[in-house]
């Protein structure tokens, strides 16, 4: 079956650091989705890639789709503690009915 | 909209009894699932729904059963409760090709 991986599990990083999560998939994706879960809290939607190569922003964060449409990438510039959380790709198989959720990025920083 | 709902928010349940954690979603969405959450882990899917009467089982099924005689609800049933069922169980819906709502959870211990 369809297997994601995310690296790494865990980062620390001082506020004001960069950080990257990684995110690869054994199969091509339909799309990939990326989800943030605040400590004690829910997943909540990110943002939604489609095509192949696509790079989408929203304020710090950077998304990036592979060429492949079989891995993809989460940028955040200048990490503050309101980042604090783990973060989460799922890719939807191509019969549309099913996300797979990678393992998870915990991001913790130290103000 | 409330969104996705999930009742109880706690439970304790001792081995072997059983128990329903209900899940109901107001936005007519199609897609419903069922993760489990173990700490500091990443989301198991555990069944999962495309629409009313249709279910199917996703990667951690045993111990578990759904039924999904509406749009709107979604119950998972746990029989004979082991230890192992301890976790944080997560209901989540969408519509197709759009981002997945979670429910706030329901924790559960079995001791």
């Amino acid at each position: 079956g369809q297997q994601v991986m995310q690296i790494p599990q865990y980062q620390h990083v001082q506020e004001g650091e960069d950080f990257t999560t990684y995110c690869n998939s054994s199969t091509t994706l339909s799309n990939i989705q990326w989800y943030k879960q605040r400590p004690g809290g829910h997943p909540v939607f990110l943002i939604q890639l489609v095509k192949s190569g696509e790079v989408k922003k929203q304020k710090r964060l950077t998304f990036q789709f592979g060429e492949a449409k079989k891995n993809s990438s989460l940028h955040i510039t200048a990490t503050q503690t309101t980042d604090v959380g783990t973060y989460f790709c799922a890719g939807l198989n191509n019969a549309g009915n099913m996300l797979t959720f990678g393992g998870g990025t915990r991001l913790m920083v130290k103000p | 909209n409330a969104g996705v709902t999930q009742t109880p928010k706690f439970r304790i349940l001792k081995i072997g009894q059983s128990m329903t954690l209900q899940c109901t979603q107001d936005m007519n969405h199609n897609y419903m699932y069922w993760y489990r959450q173990d700490p500091g882990m990443g989301l198991k899917l555990i069944y999962y729904s495309v629409g009313a009467g249709i279910t199917d089982k996703g990667e951690v099924p045993n111990g578990y059963n759904v039924s999904r005689s509406t749009t709107e609800d979604f119950p998972l049933r746990l029989e004979l409760a082991a230890p192992s069922q301890t976790s944080v169980y997560f209901c989540a819906s969408r519509s197709w090709g759009e981002e997945q709502y979670f429910g706030p959870g329901t924790r559960l211990t079995v001791t």
